[in-house]
């Protein structure tokens, strides 16, 4: 069965530092791109990033760029957003997604359950 | 970054209806435009992709159309079970960028 598993989310005051991981397995992983797509209460989905199967690209939202770094690890079937200056606006049900085609970095066919990253004092 | 508009915002109709929801980039995004399905508290569905290919196991009633800046989903008979939010998302180039979202209702 294809399923992403994500983890890491959880309670941090604004400021701090959070690694959220998603593990992959019943595909290919290193065949696909991967991406960090998060749901605010109330609010429509947001891509965050995504990284290309061999790491040699990777995007960000303009909201995240320079505090998030999406990375990969092919041998360990996985992925991680490493989230630093954390801040309310942060605060959000983060689901890891897989490109529905080899090599290409578009649509996203397969999704986690989502992990959820709470940003308050 | 491109960015993406939708209409209507929400909608209202009855089980049996043709919809119609649209979707507008910025730029043109040639047909690199995804379709998503999303219902409380279940992970997004991807519906279409590259504008009007149906994503497998997607019912035959969900049709996509469109390209450079000017796309449409169309649920030709909507069944209850299509009662959700409908986003685009651009995945022509970094970062990409989803729709705001079509909210459809029961009438």
């Amino acid at each position: 069965e294809v399923q992403l598993v994500e983890s890491g989310g959880g309670l941090v005051q604004p400021g701090m530092s959070l690694r959220l991981s998603c593990a992959a397995s019943g595909f290919t992983f290193d065949d696909y791109a991967m991406h960090w797509v998060r749901l605010a209460p109330g609010k429509g989905l947001e891509w965050v990033s995504g990284i290309s199967w061999n790491s040699g690209s990777a995007g960000y939202a303009d909201s995240v760029k320079g505090r998030f770094t999406m990375s990969r690890d092919n041998a360990k079937k996985s992925v991680h957003l490493q989230m630093s200056s954390l801040r309310a606006e942060d605060t959000a049900l983060y689901y890891c997604a897989k490109s529905v085609l080899p090599a290409a970095p578009r649509a996203f066919d397969i999704w986690g359950q989502g992990t959820m990253v709470t940003v308050s004092s | 970054a491109i960015q993406m508009t939708q209409s209507p915002s929400s909608l209202s109709a009855s089980v049996g209806d043709r919809v119609t929801i649209t979707c507008r980039a910025s730029q043109g995004i040639r047909n690199d435009l995804g379709w998503y399905q999303q219902k409380p508290g279940i992970a997004p569905k991807l519906l279409i992709y590259a504008a009007s290919t149906l994503q497998s196991g997607v019912p035959s009633r969900f049709s996509g159309s469109g390209s450079g800046t000017d796309f449409t989903l169309t649920i030709s008979s909507l069944q209850p079970e299509d009662f959700a939010t409908y986003y685009c998302l651009q995945d022509y180039n970094y970062p990409f960028t989803f729709g705001p979202g079509t909210k459809v209702e029961i009438k």
